[in-house]
């Protein structure tokens, strides 16, 4: 069965630090990943995606996440936190085994100026 | 840029009552998606749609729930009998194809029973 677990439901740093959100996912087959981000009273929207290939992905707002397959984990980070990225962060897994995407319980971001 | 669109945005209903949450999916995308998300909760996956036929459902897609695509061009997501707990924010996805994986996500319809 596939799953995502994002630890921490909230996270709060200061303007300008770094920001690592955590996803650690189970799957018994090769699962694409994906960062979602939710701004307030908006659907979501895709920040990068890792379906084969390097396994560092660029998003966009600079972010960024490495796929690794030892530690099954997908976190997010971004080196310098903007007020503009708070938000709820929803990392997800997608298999060709099922046509659906399975998501964590979210990551909600605060930026301290 | 192409986006999905959600209507209404917000519905309130009446227990009991039927609702109809429309959206219309990008024009050259083939899977259709349904998900909600419950205040305070996680996005959670309702059905896929593909080839004008269910491909997926959650155990929460029973028989209260049903969609449609009418006309090529809408995509419908039917609640009959609402239940207080189907108050939620319902969001339409469409995808290219299934594989490549991303989703464009609506803005959602929140839905309030009273």
């Amino acid at each position: 069965a596939q799953s995502v677990t994002q630890l921490g439901s909230h996270v709060s740093v200061s303007e300008g630090a770094l920001v690592l959100l955590r996803c650690n996912y189970s799957s018994s087959v090769p699962p694409y990943l994906f960062w979602y981000v939710q701004y307030p009273n908006q659907g979501l929207q895709l920040l990068l995606k890792y379906t084969t290939g390097a396994t560092l992905v660029k998003g966009i707002n600079g972010f960024e996440a490495e796929f690794k397959k030892s530690e099954t984990s997908f976190h997010l980070t971004k080196p310098s936190a903007h007020m503009s990225d708070a938000a709820e962060y929803f990392c997800a897994l997608y298999t060709n085994t099922g046509n659906q995407f399975y998501f964590g319980t979210g990551t909600s971001l605060t930026v301290i100026p | 840029e192409p986006e999905v669109t959600q209507t209404p945005s917000h519905q309130v209903t009446q227990m009991g009552q039927e609702v109809i949450l429309r959206c219309v999916p990008i024009s050259n995308h083939l899977y259709f998606y349904w998900y909600r998300q419950i205040l305070g909760q996680k996005v959670e996956f309702l059905v896929s749609f593909y080839n004008n036929e269910i491909s997926e459902k959650s155990e929460i897609f029973d028989d209260q729930f049903s969609v449609e695509r009418p006309d090529g061009s809408n995509f419908t997501l039917k609640i009959r009998s609402t239940k207080l707990e189907d108050s939620a924010m319902y969001f339409c996805a469409s995808s290219r194809a299934s594989h490549t994986g991303e989703l464009f996500f609506g803005e959602g319809s929140r839905l309030t029973v009273l």
